[in-house]
This record gives structure tokens, C-alpha cells and sequence, in this order.
């Protein structure tokens, strides 16, 4: 069981816009910053948007992060092909002695 | 160029131990905090622990705590991960990444840990 709650799965077509959802409580999301990753299989976590909303350089501008509350989102608009992918949210939760805590991650299929 | 190498993977027996290492290339190695994340097969990602640059601080999950121990070396470039006690669960792939807190910046390739009899 994750700390930190993402839906299994969603999908869309080429060119659509789809969210992916993260839900955490005031310890975690609600104190600290979201971080969003991308992992293609067979490979690493890739960082797609760090402090909430901030893109690295080299990750194209239709993935877009946001925060409120104690809930986060990654937004992914022109879907392409190759974002197909699983997808995690990451933040630190300040309970107990402090821990690193991850979503369950989204797969996310492009029909 | 970031780059971060793991190694050390490989088959252990449950009670067994096993020494992961990570070296680290490109950047100020002891400017940055360091974690340790793990991947069980077909599962989810999962926080491990992590340190600050100097060594001195250091977090660990419920899952590892007493069992494993995160270290570093500056002058090396290196972050450990020595894990004692190994259970059938400690069996994924486990990846170094730069950072902490979840800002993990950079992850290395990953080495697997196959805890079996």
C-alpha cells in the first residue's frame, strides 16, 4: 500500500490531453514538494517535473505539473506514442522521523 | 555529464548480506544528499533511505531500518548501501539516484538483488 494514492491506469489517443491524479495528506503534499517521474520499460525513472511544477531542461512543455492542497497532478497534453510509460509521484512525508514516500504509479496507455 | 554507476547486485541466501555501491560522476559529489530507491519485480517504486552530503545525516525506511546502512565517501565518489539480514522482499532492483526528499534528480542504471535460497 503506497503513502501517496495514484489511479492504476488511464489512457488516451494521440494528440489528447490526459491527468494523472496523486493523493497524499497534509504530512507529505501538503508540507513538501511534489516530484513527478517518468519510467519507460526496461529502464530508470526519468525526473518530468520537480517542485510542484518545474519542467528540467530537455522535457517538452506538454507535461506540466500542479499542487493543491494535498493533491497533486501531471497533465499531458498532444499525447504522443512514446509517453507510454509508467508514471510516479514522489514527496517526503515529515511524520515519524521523516521518510521518502511514492505514489503506486499510473500506466498510462496511448491507444 | 551526471552519471551514476550501481553495482554490487547479485544472489544472496535470506540472512545473507550484500555491499551495493554507486559511483558517482560529474558533479560535486559532496555538495549533493544521495538516496537509495528500490523496485521490486512488476511493482512500484520504493524509498530506501538517504544521506546528506557530508555523511552526517541519514533516514531510513521502516522496511530496512536495523538492517541496512547508507554511507558515503567524498574522496571516492562512492554512496553505499550495506544490507544484512536479507529477506525474500529486499529481492528488486535497486537504483542510486542524486538528491533527496524526492528531488532525485539523476538515478543510475540500477542493480538487481535476488534474495533466494
Amino acid at each position: 500500500q503506497s503513502v501517496l494514492t495514484q489511479p492504476p491506469s488511464t489512457s488516451g489517443a494521440p494528440g489528447q490531453r490526459v491527468t494523472i491524479s496523486c493523493s497524499g495528506v497534509y504530512s507529505n503534499i501538503g508540507s513538501n514538494y511534489v516530484y513527478w517521474f517518468q519510467q519507460l520499460p526496461g529502464t530508470a525513472p526519468k525526473v518530468l517535473i520537480y517542485r510542484d511544477n518545474q519542467r528540467p531542461s530537455g522535457v517538452p512543455d506538454r507535461f506540466s505539473g500542479s499542487k493543491s492542497g494535498t493533491s497533486a497532478s501531471l497533465a499531458i497534453s498532444g499525447l504522443r506514442s512514446e509517453d507510454e510509460a509508467d508514471y510516479y509521484c514522489a514527496a517526503w512525508d515529515d511524520s515519524l522521523s521523516g521518510r521518502g514516500v511514492f505514489g503506486g504509479g499510473t500506466k498510462l496507455t496511448v491507444l | 555529464e551526471v552519471q551514476l554507476v550501481d553495482s554490487g547486485g547479485g544472489l544472496v541466501q535470506p540472512g545473507g548480506s550484500l555491499r551495493l555501491s554507486c559511483t558517482a560522476s560529474g558533479f560535486t559529489f559532496s555538495n549533493y544528499a544521495m538516496s537509495w530507491v528500490r523496485q521490486a519485480p512488476g511493482k512500484g517504486l520504493e524509498w530506501v533511505s538517504c544521506i546528506s552530503g557530508s555523511g552526517a545525516g541519514t533516514n531510513y525506511a521502516d522496511s530496512v531500518k536495523g538492517r541496512f546502512t547508507i554511507s558515503r565517501d567524498n574522496s571516492k565518489n562512492t554512496l553505499d548501501l550495506q544490507m544484512n539480514s536479507l529477506r525474500a522482499e529486499d529481492t528488486a532492483v535497486y537504483y542510486c539516484a542524486k538528491g533527496r526528499y524526492g528531488d532525485y534528480g539523476y538515478w543510475g542504471q540500477g542493480t538487481l538483488v535476488t534474495v533466494s535460497s
